[in-house]
């Protein structure tokens, strides 16, 4: 079981650009990386999604090392507008062969004017 | 279209009365998620739906029922529910709900009120 570890909150000044890891050790072969953004009393929406190496899109990067045991998200010049929970998911196989997509705890992000 | 949409966005109910929540989607998405979440925690998975055929139910009471009537639309019937079910109630889809089943597109919730 592919289980997810983040810091619980993080702070930032706006303009800056923001770092948030996610340790995943036991993330299996299949296993995509995906991080998703949630405001209060909204569904989660997705930011970006890796195997490995790096990618990025229009909103952010995501760096995965080579052992794939750990992931990092880098939102960059953050702004008043990004301040939300950031979620980093791991694809969970059950025996039937259906992806669980099971959310962590999540960061925090407040970005500070 | 990438939306889904749930509605009610707010519901008030006793704890004899019936109700259902009910999502859409028109993306062609053959996977379709209901989360739960309680303020201040993350979403907590209750049922998958694959093809419109339930794969994963996370040991959720027999006091919500899940139907899928066609790969649009997702329902989840409430019945004899308790105040502590009080929650945000998330509809999701993807592509599909294997490995690579794409992201998952959120709606906005049902806000449910128990009483």
């Amino acid at each position: 079981l592919a289980k997810t570890t983040q810091p619980i909150s993080m702070d930032s000044y706006e303009g800056q650009e923001v770092n948030i890891t996610c340790s995943h050790n036991n993330i299996a072969t299949n296993d995509y990386i995906t991080w998703y953004q949630q405001f209060p009393s909204q569904g989660p929406r997705f930011i970006i999604q890796g195997y490995k190496t790096k990618v990025t899109n229009e909103v952010a990067s995501l760096f995965i090392p080579a052992d794939r045991k750990s992931s990092t998200l880098s939102l960059p010049r953050v702004s008043l507008s990004d301040t939300a929970v950031y979620y980093c998911l791991v694809g969970d196989m059950n025996s039937g062969g259906y992806q669980k997509v099971t959310f962590g705890i999540g960061t925090k992000l407040q970005v500070i004017p | 279209d990438t939306e889904v949409t749930q509605t009610p966005k707010h519901l008030v109910m006793g704890m004899t009365n019936k109700k259902s929540l009910k999502c859409e989607q028109h993306m062609g998405h053959r996977a379709m998620y209901w989360y739960k979440q309680k303020a201040k925690k993350p979403p907590e998975l209750m049922f998958v739906y694959s093809y419109e055929k339930l794969s994963i139910n996370e040991s959720v009471p027999s006091r919500f029922s899940p139907e899928c009537p066609n790969s649009s639309l997702l329902n989840l019937h409430l019945h004899a529910l308790q105040p502590e079910d009080s929650a945000l109630y998330l509809c999701a889809s993807s592509r599909t709900s294997g490995v690579k089943g794409g992201e998952l597109f959120f709606g906005e919730g049902s806000r449910l009120t128990v009483l």
